[in-house]
């Protein structure tokens, strides 16, 4: 595709339920990013992929957040035994990796809005 | 740590009017700044980078940016703005080293009076 989707655009869960939200990224993008967006804390970093590099995890809220990119492309991320306080809107983003002392355009998709009830 | 700030959460101008938004940094490393802009139900779109080349960065729409080392800043400015620029947006802070990860600031929604 053109840019960045991600699927499902909203989701309404019932607390204590698990989700999960699909990243598709750009294609030939080497590096995924999570992030999320609430009316309380604004846009964090959640989750980054790059290559077969571990992720970097250091933004993930609590361990029931976990995330997953599949060959290099796709990425999953979960959230076990949702809280109220999960509603956001979580973006996803892509960008070509050129090495550590490039900042690379990240391209964002249109996002998943959650919400907890 | 390091942090990005935006000084004024709404900003509302005048169509045909100067558009500065600002934002403020702390960071202990050269850092690469970014601003993006977000339209209603959309995702984060880019609209200008510095990473150390020139200070003043041109990026889509006319829009500008000056990065200013010795303020720690790098404020957002047109200088005539449009109904269509009717936004929120977001300053963004990377910082040296392998992270790619953006710090983003809190963001300003910009109103245009007709």
């Amino acid at each position: 595709g053109a840019g960045v989707s991600q699927s499902p655009s909203n989701k309404v869960t019932e607390k204590g339920k698990d989700v999960e939200l699909r990243c598709d990224p750009i294609s030939g993008h080497t590096a995924l990013y999570w992030y999320r967006q609430s009316l309380g804390q604004g846009l964090e970093f959640l989750i980054y992929f790059q290559g077969n590099s571990a992720p970097d995890k250091s933004g993930l809220p609590s361990d029931r957040f976990s995330a997953e990119r599949t060959g290099g492309s796709v990425s999953t991320l979960t959230i076990q035994r949702t809280q109220q306080e999960d509603s956001a809107v979580y973006l996803c983003a892509s960008s070509l990796y050129r090495g550590a002392a490039e900042r690379n355009e990240q391209f964002f998709g249109p996002g998943t809005r959650l919400t907890v009830l | 740590a390091q942090s990005v700030t935006q000084l004024g959460s709404h900003v509302s101008v005048s169509e045909g009017a100067l558009v500065l938004l600002r934002c403020n940094y702390s960071s202990s490393v050269p850092p690469y700044l970014f601003w993006y802009v977000q339209y209603p139900n959309q995702g984060l779109q880019l609209l200008l980078k510095y990473t150390s080349a020139a200070t003043l960065v041109k990026g889509i729409n006319g829009f500008e940016a000056e990065f200013k080392k010795s303020e720690t800043s790098f404020h957002l400015t047109k200088p005539s703005a449009h109904m269509s620029d009717a936004a929120e947006y977001f300053c963004a802070v990377s910082f040296g080293g392998g992270a790619q990860k953006l710090v983003f600031g809190q963001g300003t929604r910009l109103t245009i009076n007709p």
